[in-house]
């Protein structure tokens, strides 16, 4: 158990629907991580916050937001959804250059 | 630009026989290494970790990786491979810009009876 929680594990819904994935990251861990990972492009990091800040933005999409609450909770929202969000998505958490500690993801289906 | 590449996405094995898989970084500054494993269905957990200590670094499940500053190189090895270990390995240096990681595209083992 790496003491990252993610919910829900399984979503199924349809295209143009919007979703919220919801992480609680380990006690303590300040920094939020979230990546998405499918077949063909493997584990594309998207969005990084540090003490409810943005800090980093990878390959996320402007349908795709995320935010850190002042529990350090964080919540990706992906809308407008299309076949191709079909993935498995990851929160990881940290503290500063400490390793990464991954949940045990989100499986996005879109039919 | 690519801060890891890691060479071979997919490596076979005999059970018994080495695993090496490998790992390449480019930073200027001293970086953070890391391995990952990911098993199928399940999150990526930490293998091992080099934080500027004993460059062997060793890890769970009897696999190591070593530190090399000249070759710019991290790569992991477990001298007999289990049929346990097929798994996706990532590698992922951490340069401490923002606390920014970045991984590899990742290695597909698979272990051969």
């Amino acid at each position: 158990d790496s003491g990252v929680t993610q919910t829900p594990k399984h979503l199924i819904t349809a295209t143009g629907q919007r979703v919220t994935l919801r992480c609680s990251p380990r006690s303590g861990d300040l920094s939020v991580y979230w990546y998405q990972q499918s077949l063909d492009q493997g584990l594309q990091f998207l969005i990084q916050y540090y003490n409810g800040e943005e800090r980093a933005k990878g390959n996320i999409l402007e349908r795709f937001s995320a935010q850190q609450f002042p529990d350090l909770h964080s919540e990706l929202n992906l809308s407008s959804l299309e076949l191709g969000d079909s993935a498995l998505y990851f929160c990881a958490s940290s503290v500063a250059r400490g390793e990464l500690f991954f949940g045990e993801g989100s499986r996005l289906t879109v039919l | 630009a690519q801060s890891v590449t890691q060479l071979g996405s997919h490596v076979s094995v005999s059970e018994g026989a080495l695993v090496l898989l490998r790992c390449n970084y480019s930073s200027s500054v001293p970086p953070y290494l890391f391995w990952y494993v990911q098993y199928p269905n399940q999150g990526l957990q930490l293998l091992l970790k080099y934080t500027s200590a004993a460059t062997l670094v060793k890890g769970i499940n009897g696999f190591e990786a070593e530190f090399k500053k000249s070759e710019t190189s991290f790569h992991l090895t477990k001298p007999s491979a289990h049929m346990s270990d097929a798994a996706e390995y990532f590698c992922a240096v951490n340069l401490n810009t923002g606390n920014q990681f970045y991984f590899g595209t990742g290695t597909s083992l698979t272990v051969i009876p």
